[in-house]
């Protein structure tokens, strides 16, 4: 099956620095998703992709869809404590006719320190 | 108003029992997903119903049964716990088929089976 491997695990850095991750996956997908999970809450929706290539922005947060379809990346820019939780990427191939399963990577721990 | 909501929060139980997860969501959506995370925080799919139909059936021990009774509820029953089934497992919506097939997440139960 696919397998979606997400990098890094965790993360430590300072307020004000620039956040990076990123998934990549064994096959293509046609729609990227990133979510953050807060402690003690469900996965919220941050970014949608759905095109290769594709490079959307929501607020600090700026997301790619790589030109391959087989990995994308996340930006959070000049970090703020609130930032703190687990990013997700999610994976979904669909087809003409039905829509595929979403394959979620192992997450990525941010901690942001004043 | 909760988009997504699951009850119990917390549900702790004796191995051997069996529990109900309740799920419904006032989105207007039509398919709905349990999802389990782990303690290592990974998020694999269970089940997903459309129109009360089911779609998506992992390799899921057939303990686990989900009723539908309508498109906006998607309960979750647990037959004869085990220590294995301790994580917390997440009840998802979605407007299936459409191109931004988004699943929006609920809180979240988390079941401790001692």
């Amino acid at each position: 099956g696919q397998q979606l491997n997400q990098s890094p695990q965790s993360m430590f850095i300072q307020e004000g620095e620039d956040v990076s991750m990123n998934c990549t996956s064994s096959s293509i997908f046609n729609t990227w998703l990133w979510y953050k999970q807060d402690p003690g809450e469900g996965p919220v929706l941050l970014i949608a992709l759905y095109k290769a290539g594709e490079l959307t922005s929501n607020g600090r947060l700026t997301a790619q869809f790589g030109i391959t379809r087989k990995d994308s990346f996340l930006n959070i820019s000049a970090s703020i404590p609130s930032d703190v939780g687990i990013y997700f990427c999610a994976g979904r191939f669909d087809l003409s006719d039905s829509w595929g399963k979403l394959q979620f990577g192992a997450g990525t721990q941010v901690v942001v320190t004043p | 108003d909760t988009a997504v909501s699951q009850t119990p929060k917390y549900l702790v139980t004796q191995m051997g029992n069996d529990k109900s997860i309740k799920c419904e969501q006032n989105l207007g959506h039509d398919t709905m997903y349990w999802y389990k995370q782990d303690s290592k925080k990974f998020l694999k799919i269970m089940f997903s119903y459309n129109n009360k139909e089911l779609i998506i059936n992992e390799t899921v021990p057939n303990r686990f049964s989900p009723k539908s009774p309508d498109k906006a509820h998607l309960n979750l029953h647990i037959n004869s716990l085990e220590l294995g089934d301790s994580a917390v497992y997440f009840c998802a919506s979605s407007q299936g088929g459409a191109r931004d097939n988004i699943q929006y997440f609920g809180a979240g139960t988390r079941l401790s089976v001692l």
